[in-house]
């Protein structure tokens, strides 16, 4: 069964510091999707980012920084010179067989990241 | 991505009553699901909403307690009946991405209060 584990409940750093969120999952597929997703006070989710199964890449975009390690069946989530703007829930999220019609998205129980001024 | 609103936005509701959520979509879309965020939780899957058919609910949800409707490519709704104070939640309607290849897109959810 496909499980998506984000241990660090709360995380709270001074503006301008990095910050990584941790992401771990499970799954017995080998082809399969991973998701970031960014929930704002204000309770819309925002997705991020994508990155399937087979691309290892790592991906930056702008402070935005994805670090996907199968080896260690983790896919975790750096932001660099936090800015207040960030403090939101991040939740990382998991799909098996990502393009097919019967696909399901599970989502990790989410951190809450604040960035204090 | 696609454009998706939800009706209400938020209410308050008597417990024993049943309300229904309207998500509309700007454009058609195959795959639509329901989603609950109890408070301070994750997200969990209620149903995808097919159209033409029944819904497909996951383990936990029936049809009985949460009927869903999908009379198009474009709508969907979500009735939750019989409302308890353990029903009070952020319901969030969600469209797969045009490319299908599994992000989702969420509506900005449908906050319910059952007193």
């Amino acid at each position: 069964a496909q499980k998506v584990t984000q241990a660090q409940t709360e995380i709270s750093v001074v503006e301008k510091e990095d910050v990584t969120l941790d992401c771990v999952y499970e799954t017995r597929d080998t082809t399969y999707y991973l998701f970031w997703y960014k929930q704002p006070p204000s309770g819309e989710l925002v997705f991020l980012i994508r990155r399937n199964s087979f691309d290892e890449q790592n991906e930056i975009s702008g402070r935005y920084s994805w670090n996907f390690q199968k080896s260690t069946s983790s896919f975790n989530f750096t932001i660099t010179a936090s800015q207040v703007v960030d403090s939101a829930v991040y939740f990382c999220a998991l799909s098996e067989r990502g393009y097919s019609s019967a696909s399901k998205i599970i989502f990790g129980s989410g951190t809450r990241l604040s960035i204090r001024p | 991505s696609a454009v998706i609103s939800q009706k209400p936005s938020r209410d308050i509701c008597q417990r024993g009553t049943s309300l229904t959520i309207q998500c509309q979509v700007d454009s058609q879309v195959t795959m639509m699901f329901w989603y609950r965020q109890q408070p301070g939780q994750s997200l969990t899957l209620i149903a995808t909403a097919n159209q033409g058919s029944e819904a497909t609910y996951e383990s936990g949800f029936v049809i009985d307690k949460f009927p869903i409707s999908r009379p198009n490519l474009t709508f969907s709704t979500l009735t939750v009946s019989n409302m308890s104070p353990e029903d009070s939640s952020i319901y969030l309607c969600s469209v797969m991405g045009l490319t299908n290849t599994g992000e989702l897109f969420f509506g900005e959810g449908s906050r319910l209060t059952v007193l």
